[in-house]
């Protein structure tokens, strides 16, 4: 089984400030990943995934994260973040035809 | 192209009795899965259809939880009795065959009283 650790669970941070949300989970061997966000009364939307190729990922949003195969990290980032992205964030690893959530992210845009 | 629907959006039950949920997947993908979220702890799995059949329910916790998904088009899932550690909000998604990325629909917020 995998497991997917969302460190932090509320991230606060200012208008157009920049923001990383962490995720780590604990394979050694191939998956995908993805990152999910929930806005409120909605469902789960898809941000962006990484199933191979190029190691920076770009989403919608302006969002984009890095792959990093050796720390097993995959990290979400934009660079100025906007009222309209308080929402939570689940970051997925997709490992034999199932999927593991972390624990979510709560972000938070203080304006 | 309507998204996955699920209903109802809330349910407020006793301990003991039954509720029944239902998800409409996205139309022409025969994959559906259900997922259940506990408050503050993470999305977990609770079993995968390929059309009417059941692929993998190694997620669902014990024999109260029954899913079905008759024609291979809407599923539902039944708790029967449900208890307290039932409360949580649960998830349906639907993908097409041979694809990764999940639609997921707005889900269903139980709470066992």
């Amino acid at each position: 089984a995998q497991s997917v650790t969302q460190l932090d669970s509320q991230v606060p941070v200012f208008e157009e400030a920049p923001v990383e949300l962490r995720c780590n989970y604990s394979s050694s061997v191939s998956v995908y990943l993805f990152w999910y966000v929930q806005y409120p009364n909605q469902g789960l939307q898809l941000l962006l995934k990484y199933l191979s190729g190029s190691t920076l990922v770009k989403g919608i949003n302006g969002f984009e994260a890095e792959f990093n195969k050796s720390q097993t990290s995959f990290h979400l980032r934009k660079p100025s973040v906007h009222i309209s992205d308080t929402a939570e964030y689940f970051c997925a690893v997709s490992w034999s035809n199932q999927f593991y959530f972390g624990t979510g992210t709560s972000l938070t845009v203080i304006p | 192209e309507a998204g996955v629907t699920q209903f109802p959006s809330h349910s407020v039950i006793e301990k003991g009795q039954t509720v029944t949920l239902r998800c409409d997947p996205i139309s022409g993908h025969d994959n559906l899965y259900w997922y259940r979220r506990v408050m503050g702890k993470e999305i977990k799995f609770l079993l995968h259809f390929v059309k009417e059949s059941k692929q993998d329910e190694s997620g669902m916790p014990n024999n109260r939880f029954l899913a079905e998904r008759t024609g291979g088009t809407y599923s539902t899932l039944k708790v029967q009795p449900a208890e307290l550690e039932d409360s949580g909000v649960y998830f349906c998604a639907s993908s097409q065959l041979q694809t990764l990325e999940q639609y997921f629909g707005p889900g269903t917020r139980l709470t066992v009283t």
